[in-house]
């Protein structure tokens, strides 16, 4: 089952802050973050394991809710180079399982 | 952190004809890799799953004897296309299970004509 993204596009200036929501109708087992430039592979930002979960590096965070079937990606004073596309991959059975990817979030930050 | 390469990065080629794609984890063992595929403006889409010294498991509604895949050690896989067709034109990305996380490749960028 495709998870769901929102929003599908966000237009920001640098600076301002962003939230990207992911869902799911059933439990997951993990929640993947990834951003994307035009052209290029994916590139890893971050995995959620734990309900209730909150973890982040530099001004990028996530969180993961109890039920664990929602995560959000949250950007806080962006920069031109968070631009891209912002992918989360889902896993239901483990580790060694191939992820579902949701649709993907637009993010474009303007100077 | 973990490396994977893949090769070539771009390729064109004819309807008809086979192209192979070669995905390596550098600084990595990986049992397991993934196959994805990704169609312009589109999101990732899980191909097929490779198990170093087993066959690959496909995902509903992907060819298993069109999209050929050996996984004959732990630091490679790889994926044939074979009769290429235009509509098999697209951005093919591997990727290396690690311990928590998937790492990917850069991609593989294919054109049939």
């Amino acid at each position: 089952q495709q998870p769901v993204q929102s929003p599908q596009a966000v237009i920001l200036r640098e600076g301002e802050d962003a939230v990207i929501n992911c869902s799911s109708s059933k439990a997951l087992y993990s929640v993947h973050w990834y951003r994307q430039k035009h052209g290029e592979a994916p590139i890893f930002l971050m995995i959620l394991l734990k309900g209730g979960e909150q973890k982040g590096h530099d001004k990028i965070s996530a969180s993961f809710n109890e039920k664990k079937q929602q995560s959000s990606l949250y950007l806080t004073a962006s920069q031109l180079s968070y631009s891209g596309t912002y992918f989360c991959g889902t896993s239901y059975g483990g580790g060694a399982d191939g992820l579902t990817f949701g649709k993907g979030t637009h993010l474009i930050i303007q100077p | 952190g973990a490396v994977v390469s893949q090769h070539p990065s771009r390729v064109i080629c004819k309807s008809g004809t086979s192209v192979k794609i070669e995905c390596r984890s550098l600084d990595f063992q990986a049992t397991t890799m993934f196959w994805y595929r990704q169609f312009p403006k589109q999101s990732l889409m899980l191909m097929a799953t490779s198990n170093e010294g087993s066959k690959a498991t496909y995902e509903q509604g992907v060819e298993k004897d069109k999209f050929l895949i050996n996984h004959a050690s732990l630091t490679l896989s790889t994926l044939t296309v074979t009769s290429a067709h235009p509509e098999d034109s697209s951005f093919y990305i591997c990727s290396g299970a690690g311990a928590e996380t998937q790492y990917f490749g850069p991609g593989t960028r294919l054109l049939v004509l």
